[in-house]
């Protein structure tokens, strides 16, 4: 079974530019969260989908941050216009309905803003 | 505030030796689940045990152990016979259960930085 897959593994941009991160979940997986990591500390959830509907954004920084999830399946994150602070690492997880609430990591996509 | 709080930012073991890594939690919540994740410089966040809270019974997985205490709201994991592979970044969260099917975010420590040693 594959895992979740995200790209690009790396990206550096500088600050007031746009970036977009990619996530295919595993399949099968209804739900999907994009998770923030800033370097020392441990993930903080962005954005929760259930299949392509949106269940918690509250921590999303709506101003700059963007997710989608059209059909149900692969997500985008977008974060524009980009600011120093959001140097971290964004990963994406899935979960299936009956996987006991484990949820499933991707290797996540380190951003530099510089 | 729903947290997670590791007091250890840092351990170190000798290989094939024994290592406890503490983690406290503060939920109102009474149905949830714990996980130990373990993140190596991939940055692969790899599930390593989970407990139910639920359940008294405290989980293992072949070297990974867990002591549970829910009144205490503490749940440490302890390794044994620590090999190479186990140095990581070691990260303690819970999900609340929503009910039925869905559940929430993880919410994660800080972590705690574990070094084996040959």
């Amino acid at each position: 079974e594959a895992g979740v897959a995200q790209s690009p593994r790396y990206k550096i941009i500088e600050k007031r530019q746009s970036v977009a991160f990619w996530c295919n979940p595993i399949s099968g997986h209804a739900t999907l969260y994009w998770y923030q990591q800033i370097l020392g500390q441990g993930p903080k959830l962005l954005i929760q989908f259930q299949n392509n509907g949106v269940v918690d954004d509250s921590q999303l920084p709506k101003d700059r941050f963007s997710a989608e999830r059209l059909k149900g399946v692969d997500s985008t994150l977008k974060i524009q216009p980009a600011k120093l602070e959001d140097s971290a690492v964004y990963l994406c997880a899935s979960s299936h309905q009956d996987s006991k609430n484990i949820q499933y990591f991707g290797a996540g996509t380190r951003l530099s803003v510089l | 505030a729903q947290t997670v709080t590791q007091s250890q930012p840092e351990m170190s073991v000798q290989e094939a030796e024994t290592v406890t890594l503490s983690c406290t939690y503060d939920t109102s919540e009474n149905n949830y689940y714990l996980f130990w994740y373990k993140q190596p410089p991939s940055r692969q966040m790899i599930l390593v045990i989970r407990q139910e809270a639920y359940k008294q019974q405290n989980a293992t997985e072949n070297r990974f152990s867990v002591n549970f205490q829910k009144a205490a709201k503490s749940f440490s994991l302890k390794i044994s016979d620590s090999q190479l592979g186990d140095t990581a970044m070691y990260f303690c969260a819970y999900v609340i259960n929503a009910g039925g099917t869905s559940y929430g975010k993880l919410t994660f420590g800080q972590g705690t930085i574990l070094t084996v040693h040959p």
